[in-house]
């Protein structure tokens, strides 16, 4: 019940090309849930997060999604560029006030150019 | 202004051996949580801390334990280690419990 699950596992778009990426959860206790993006060798950066009220959120080219009834959200990366291509991970927590973050498997995003 | 550091980059390490990461939180950040991350998979949570107490704990043995120091930063020490443990092993820090967390570049162990 504390699993986040995230697909696809690769995806490959042409520049310019809206990836989407898509996660699910089953806690109905989840209320926030950030997305990540990380490079190789570095740590994961924070792209955006969304919380239950809501069921959109826009910053700059990326979207997510939430879908509070069927607890999917997604991540939408409007007119892909090459220097997009990462790994990104979706996550959720319970905000009780130690936000121990449950992330997905990961999804490794190619951008071609 | 630094985000999260991570110290040291690299570090291999023999099986039996111990083990300790260090982590300097971003400016004004209080709290502090460790993550393992395993080749081609996404972070695990192992521990919290805030306070200088750990707060909230993931799925890890007792071999894992941390500390958190009065100027916020803090220490993660693995005892006994195991091929297993191989992992970059990543420190977030947050405003407060309630905050984002801004992950640092991580530590990569190597365990032979």
């Amino acid at each position: 019940q504390q699993q986040v699950k995230q697909s696809p596992q690769s995806l490959i778009v042409q520049k310019g090309g809206i990836p989407i990426i898509n996660c699910a959860y089953e806690n109905t206790a989840f209320d926030y849930f950030p997305w990540y993006q990380q490079f190789p060798g570095k740590g994961p950066a924070l792209l955006i997060a969304i919380r239950p009220d809501v069921s959109e959120k826009k910053e700059g080219r990326f979207t997510i999604s939430f879908n509070k009834s069927a607890k999917q959200f997604s991540l939408h990366i409007m007119d892909s560029q090459p220097g997009d291509s990462a790994t990104y991970f979706c996550a959720a927590s319970m905000n009780t006030g130690f936000q121990k973050l449950v992330f997905g498997t990961g999804t490794r995003l190619l951008v071609s150019p | 202004d630094a985000g999260v550091t991570q110290s040291p980059t690299h570090l291999i390490k023999t099986r039996g051996q111990q083990v300790t990461l260090r982590c300097s939180p971003k400016s004004g950040h209080d709290t502090v949580s460790w993550y393992q991350q395993a080749l081609g998979q996404g972070p695990q949570f192992i521990f919290q801390y805030y306070e200088e107490e750990e707060r909230q704990r993931g799925n890890f043995p007792d071999r894992f334990s941390g500390h958190q120091f009065p100027n916020y930063s803090s220490e993660l020490n693995v005892n006994a280690l195991l091929l297993g443990d191989s992992a970059l092993y990543l420190c977030a820090s947050s405003l407060d419990r309630y905050h984002e967390q801004y992950f640092g570049p991580g530590t990569r162990l190597t365990v032979t």
